[in-house]
C-alpha cells in the first residue's frame, strides 16, 4: 500500500514558470527522496532529505520536509519542456525498503 | 559504469504461466530491490536481496518469488499469472543495502498477461 498522498495529481504549467509538489506521509521515517519518471520507464533519483533536515537544494530543486505534519514539497524553478514527467515521493523506514506516493504528472509547455 | 539493466524488456504470457525476470545491478552494488508498478496500485515493494539473503519483502502472494546470486544478479519469478499481474516490474540496486542509500533504477520490464 502507499505510503501516503501527492498534491496536486497532475500540474501544467508554462516553460520558466516554478513547478511545487507536495507529499504526506503516514509514519516515521528515516529519509525522503525524490523520483522522476519519464513515460512509464525507470525511475530517476533526484534528491534526498534525511529526516534531521529541513531543506535541501540541488540545482534548480529545493525540497523541504517537516517531520510534525509528515509532509515534503518538491519546488522545481525556472521548468523547462524537458522537465515534463511524473514526479514521486518516497520513504525509506529502514532497509532499502521504499513507499512510494501516487505521483505528480507534471508537463511543462513551450 | 553501467547503469541497472533488466531484461526482457517487453513480455507476453498467458494466464496460468509462469515468467522469470532478470535484473543485473551496477557493478559493486549488493542490494537488490523489486517493485511492481500498475495504474491502479502505483508503485509497490516486492522485495530486497542484500547479499543472496532476502532481507526485506512486500505484501505480495507467495506466488511472487526472488533470488540473488553470487554476483549480485537477480531474479524475479511469477507463477501461476494472473491477468492482474500485469505491470511494470522495476528492479533497483544500491550501493550498500543500508538505509539512507539511492536507490537506481532500471528501464523495468513490462509484462503483459492475456
Amino acid at each position: 500500500s502507499q505510503q501516503g498522498e501527492e498534491d496536486p495529481q497532475a500540474l501544467s504549467i508554462q516553460e520558466g514558470e516554478n513547478a511545487t509538489m507536495n507529499c504526506s506521509y503516514k509514519t516515521s521515517i528515516n529519509n525522503l527522496q525524490w523520483y522522476r519518471q519519464n513515460s512509464g520507464r525507470g525511475l530517476v533519483h533526484l534528491i534526498l532529505i534525511r529526516s534531521n533536515e529541513r531543506e535541501k537544494h540541488s540545482g534548480r530543486l529545493r525540497v523541504t520536509l517537516d517531520t510534525s505534519k509528515k509532509s515534503s514539497s518538491l519546488l522545481i524553478t525556472a521548468s523547462r519542456a524537458a522537465d515534463t514527467a511524473s514526479y514521486f515521493c518516497a520513504t525509506e523506514k529502514y532497509g532499502n525498503k521504499l513507499v512510494f506516493g501516487a505521483g505528480t504528472i507534471l508537463r511543462v509547455k513551450s | 559504469k553501467a547503469g541497472v539493466t533488466q531484461t526482457p524488456r517487453y513480455l507476453i504470457k498467458t494466464r496460468g504461466q509462469q515468467v522469470t525476470l532478470s535484473c543485473s545491478p551496477i557493478s559493486g552494488h549488493r542490494s537488490v530491490s523489486w517493485y511492481q508498478q500498475t495504474p491502479g496500485q502505483g508503485l509497490q515493494f516486492l522485495f530486497e536481496y542484500f547479499s543472496e539473503t532476502q532481507r526485506n519483502k512486500g505484501n505480495f502472494p507467495g506466488r511472487f518469488s526472488g533470488r540473488q546470486f553470487s554476483n549480485s544478479r537477480s531474479e524475479m519469478n511469477v507463477s501461476t499469472l494472473e491477468l492482474g499481474d500485469s505491470a511494470l516490474y522495476l528492479c533497483a540496486s544500491s550501493l550498500l543495502g543500508g538505509e539512507r542509500n539511492i536507490q537506481y533504477f532500471g528501464a523495468g520490464t513490462r509484462l503483459s498477461v492475456l
